[in-house]
C-alpha cells in the first residue's frame, strides 16, 4: 500500500480562479478528511465522508467550497473564485476504524495552494 | 468548544537529551488522543494513538501519557536524535466519529 496521496503537490493561481484537488485515500479506506493548515497553525477541519456520503461540513468551508468522493475512493476539492485567504496547505486523511477508540488518521503529503 | 494548547511552542535541545512535550485540552471528555509529527511542508505521521481507557502508549523511544482528569497529555522523547527534528500536534476527536482537533504543535530543533 502506497499511503494516502495527493495532487499537485503545489498550485499556485491568480486570484478569482478556480481550483481543484484531488486524494486518493489509502485503499479501502471508507472515511476520508479534509483539513487546512497555515503557516503556524495546527490544520483545521473542512469536511468529511463516509464512503460516498458528506457527513460533515465545518463552518470554514464557505459556499466557494465543494467536495464530492462519488464512488466512495477517491475525493476531489474545489474551489471557485480562489482569494488570497485561502492560501495554505490542504491535507486529506483516511482510516478504517476497526472500532471507534482506534481510528487513526492516515494523512497524506498534502496540496500547497499559493493564491497570488 | 474544545480547546487544545501545546507548550512549549518550540524547543531547542542538544543531541542525546529526553525531552517532553506537552498538551492540554479543556474537555476531558475525549474519545482518544493522536501526537502526530510533521516535518517542513509535509504532510503528519501519525506516531501514537492513546485509547481513553488507556494512560499510556509506547512506540521505540516514544511514550504519550494521558491524564483525562487534569486534560493533559505529554510526548516523552528519550535520547533525542538530529532525525526527531520536526513540528508535533497533539489532536483528538471528542467523539469516534468527528474530525480531530489539533493544537499548534511543537517545533522541536535537536542540536547534534
Amino acid at each position: 500500500d502506497t499511503g494516502v496521496s495527493q495532487d499537485p503537490r503545489h498550485k499556485i493561481t491568480k486570484r478569482g480562479q478556480n481550483v481543484t484537488f484531488r486524494c486518493d485515500p489509502i485503499s479501502e479506506h471508507n472515511r476520508l478528511y479534509w483539513y487546512r493548515q497555515t503557516l503556524g497553525q495546527g490544520p483545521e477541519f473542512l469536511t468529511y465522508f463516509q464512503n460516498e456520503a458528506q457527513l460533515e461540513k465545518s463552518r470554514l468551508l464557505s459556499d466557494r467550497f465543494s467536495a464530492e468522493r462519488p464512488k466512495g475512493s477517491f475525493s476531489t476539492l474545489e474551489i471557485q473564485r480562489t482569494e488570497q485567504g485561502d492560501s495554505a496547505m490542504y491535507l486529506c486523511a483516511s482510516s478504517l476504524p476497526l472500532a471507534e477508540s482506534t481510528d487513526t488518521q492516515y494523512f497524506g503529503p498534502g496540496t500547497r495552494l499559493t493564491v497570488l | 468548544k474544545q480547546e487544545v494548547t501545546q507548550i512549549p511552542a518550540a524547543l531547542s535541545v542538544p543531541e542525546g537529551e529526553n525531552l517532553v512535550l506537552n498538551c492540554s485540552f479543556t474537555d476531558s471528555a475525549i474519545y482518544n488522543l493522536q501526537w502526530f509529527r510533521q516535518d517542513p511542508g509535509k504532510g503528519l505521521t501519525s506516531l501514537l494513538l492513546i485509547q481513553s481507557s488507556q494512560r499510556e502508549q509506547t512506540s521505540g523511544r516514544l511514550n504519550a501519557s494521558l491524564d483525562k482528569s487534569s486534560g493533559r497529555s505529554t510526548l516523552y522523547i528519550a535520547a533525542s536524535q538530529p532525525g526527531d527534528s520536526a513540528t508535533y500536534l497533539c489532536a483528538f476527536p471528542k467523539w469516534g466519529n468527528t474530525p480531530l482537533v489539533f493544537g499548534k504543535g511543537t517545533r522541536l530543533s535537536v542540536i547534534a
